[in-house]
């Protein structure tokens, strides 16, 4: 069946560094992926989405390509603030509105 | 304001009391999903519904109920819980155009602890 892998978390990373969030996927034909965010306390919202393959979804700064040759979809963002600190999952979207998640990465960022 | 609302946000019941998490979304979405997240496991989707009166079974739907028979409405039941139950549980919506690329608003969440 379908599955998100991500890199294992917790990330820590001082404010203004670069980060990436990896994120693989297996899927058969051609999912729709996704970013979400999950900031403490609260329910995910859509960071950025991509529907098709070399895609790029932006918003806030963070980024993501759809590369269907390496089946990934990885998160960037080239200077983070405190105010990023959240959980980030990875996910694909096939069929029936299913969303498949990854299993989360907690980002903290340290002033 | 378009939004998911769930009640309660935060729930501590015994094992066989019988409980129900409402769901109620304004924006006027044929889908909306129930899910569950658990340390290490991301989210898995209990029970989905693509419109009113029909539902169907997600990844883990042993142990839980749904019901559709209003549009804006979704509640998700749980007959007997169970210790195993314990868990944050989160409802969405979306529209549904036949694409799989619409966005899914999700609820704030609830946290459901049995005892």
């Amino acid at each position: 069946g379908n599955s998100v892998t991500q890199m294992e978390g917790p990330v820590t990373l001082s404010e203004e560094a670069f980060l990436t969030i990896n994120c693989t996927y297996t899927a058969t034909g051609y999912p729709s992926l996704f970013w979400y965010v999950q900031y403490p306390g609260e329910g995910l919202q859509l960071l950025l989405k991509a529907t098709k393959a070399d895609d790029k979804g932006s918003n806030k700064g963070f980024e993501a390509t759809y590369r269907k040759e390496t089946t990934s979809f990885h998160l960037e963002k080239g200077s983070v603030q405190v105010s990023d600190s959240a959980v980030y999952f990875c996910a694909l979207i096939q069929g029936a509105q299913k969303l498949v998640f990854g299993q989360g990465t907690r980002l903290t960022i340290n002033p | 304001e378009a939004q998911v609302t769930q009640n309660p946000r935060y729930l501590i019941t015994v094992t066989g009391k019988k409980l129900t998490v409402t769901c109620s979304q304004n924006m006027n979405h044929e889908y909306m999903s129930w899910y569950r997240q658990d340390p290490g496991l991301g989210l898995r989707q209990i029970y989905y519904s693509m419109n009113v009166e029909v539902t169907d079974k997600g990844d883990v739907p042993e142990g839980y109920k749904v019901s559709r028979k209003e549009k804006r409405n979704f509640p998700l039941i749980l007959e007997s819980p169970s210790p195993n139950q314990t868990s944050l549980y989160f409802c969405a919506s979306s529209l549904w155009s036949g694409r799989a690329t619409d966005t899914q608003y999700f609820g704030p969440g609830t946290r459901l602890t049995v005892l």
